[in-house]
């Protein structure tokens, strides 16, 4: 069946850097962007950022543009987010989920959803 | 773009309930909407996409709407059962990124 399992989270001092891992399974993983999500203790979601299938565009929310690298290995069916100078306030949940194609909307955008997601990784920034 | 969600909602089982998602610039009806399920300590699942279609497994208890002249998108449940208890977001996205809605907190009591 179709999953996702991150790896990679833990706790970390500020400043420093975590790498998060996403394997997939049950699909052909190459034909498929991928995006990162977040969420921290008690609040909502938060997207953070987006992999095109074949890693030629990649997508950041604002607050974690310069800090945060997605890639991806298509030959290991994994997703990677890059996370450097970590702050207290990216403590979270880190999930991954499958860019679903919606098809074409009426901006002229070609829409997606989420699915499925991964269980997540917990990252913990303190000192 | 953002998307505004009432913090709560609750209902009884066996009713209907309607949680709205209010995008604050640039038309509802512009890009999809989707709707997640998230219940305690686990991964949220979709419920909706592409404004109203039902993801396979989904029930149609479950349905999605769209009102151009709120600039809202709703999910309706109807016949609440108390498995539906949970949290929900909205999702839609421009070209460069997804927006989630703040989240809805169902009860059902």
């Amino acid at each position: 069946q179709v999953q996702l399992v991150e790896s990679g989270g833990g706790v970390v001092l500020p400043g420093r850097s975590l790498r998060l891992s996403c394997a997939a399974s049950g699909f052909r993983f190459s034909t498929y962007g991928m995006h990162w999500v977040r969420q921290a203790p008690g609040k909502g979601l938060e997207w953070l950022s987006m992999i095109f299938y074949d890693g030629s565009k990649k997508y950041y929310v604002n607050s974690v543009k310069g800090r945060f690298t997605i890639s991806r290995d298509n030959s290991k069916n994994t997703v990677y987010l890059q996370m450097n100078s970590l702050r207290a306030e990216d403590t979270a949940i880190y999930y991954c989920a499958r860019d679903v194609g919606a098809g074409w909307d009426k901006s002229g955008t070609f829409g997606s959803w989420f699915d499925p997601w991964g269980q997540g990784t917990l990252v913990t920034v303190s000192s | 773009f953002l998307l505004t969600q009432p913090h709560s909602v609750s209902e009884s089982p066996g009713k209907t309930v309607t949680i709205s998602c209010t995008r604050s610039s640039g038309s509802i009806a512009s890009n999809y909407v989707q709707w997640y399920q998230q219940r305690p300590g686990s991964a949220p699942t979709a419920v909706i996409y592409q404004d109203y279609q039902r993801p396979s497994g989904v029930p149609d208890r479950f349905s999605g709407s769209i009102d151009s002249s709120s600039n809202s998108a709703s999910l309706t449940i109807s016949g609440l059962k108390t498995e539906d208890e949970a949290d929900y977001y909205c999702q839609s996205y421009d070209a460069t990124s997804w927006v989630f809605g703040g989240g809805t907190k169902l009860t059902v009591l």
